[in-house]
């Protein structure tokens, strides 16, 4: 079965640090990822999302991931972490045809920034 | 662009009431809607999806009878939690997407308490 896995449950960094949120999937196909950021309270932002070409995604905020197909990863990169940036990390992969699609959400992973 | 509002954003209620959440795209008519249920602290659990003018498709485990899910048009989607009780307090968030993409837009939540 499909699945999606975030190993980190909760990280701490300090600002200005660097950041890496791994996640893992499990999926036959060739997936279609997304990374979302949740605040406390709020819905679901995107980050960025993977479809297909370059395997470096650019995203907003500073963000960015790399799609891994031998290790079946597309971990969240930001070189220098922003007290803002404290939230919920949710990592997806969207299977199925379009139009009958669904996302598989991970466990996400809790940022906690250090000033 | 790409914009889905729901309404309430939070909801009280007493238990054995019903409670109607909308889930509306505005600037876009949105093919499919997603419903989700996230539990504190967890990730988001798909209930349901709905494709405008048919019935919706239930996640395996949810109940169909007791959450209600009418997708009338292209730009609204309601999910009525029918004899509300205090399990079913939880944060409840919509998407709404194309046919013909592989891409959702996420509504803000609805907080549901039921007393």
């Amino acid at each position: 079965a499909q699945s999606v896995t975030q190993p980190d449950i909760h990280i701490t960094v300090s600002e200005g640090a660097s950041l890496e949120l791994r996640c893992n999937y499990s999926y036959g196909a060739t997936p279609y990822l997304f990374w979302y950021v949740q605040s406390p309270g709020q819905g679901l932002q995107l980050l960025l999302k993977y479809f297909s070409g370059d395997t470096l995604v650019q995203g907003i905020k500073g963000f960015e991931a790399e799609f891994k197909r031998s290790q079946s990863s597309f971990n969240l990169r930001k070189p220098s972490v922003h007290w803002s940036d404290a939230a919920e990390y949710f990592c997806a992969v969207g299977k199925g045809a379009s139009g009958t699609y669904k996302y598989i959400f991970g466990t996400g992973t809790r940022l906690k920034v250090l000033a | 662009g790409a914009v889905v509002s729901q309404h309430p954003s939070r909801v009280i209620c007493k238990s054995g009431t019903s409670v109607k959440i909308e889930c509306r795209s505005l600037d876009f008519q949105a093919t499919t809607m997603f419903w989700y249920r996230q539990f504190p602290k967890k990730s988001l659990m798909l209930m349901a999806t709905s494709n405008e003018g048919s019935k919706a498709t239930y996640e395996q485990g949810v109940e169909k009878d007791k959450f209600l899910i009418n997708h009338a048009s292209l730009t609204l989607s309601t999910l009525t939690v029918t004899s509300a009780h205090p399990e079913d307090s939880s944060f409840y968030i919509c998407s709404a997407g194309l046919r013909s993409s592989y891409e959702q837009y996420f509504g803000p939540g609805t907080r549901l308490t039921v007393t």
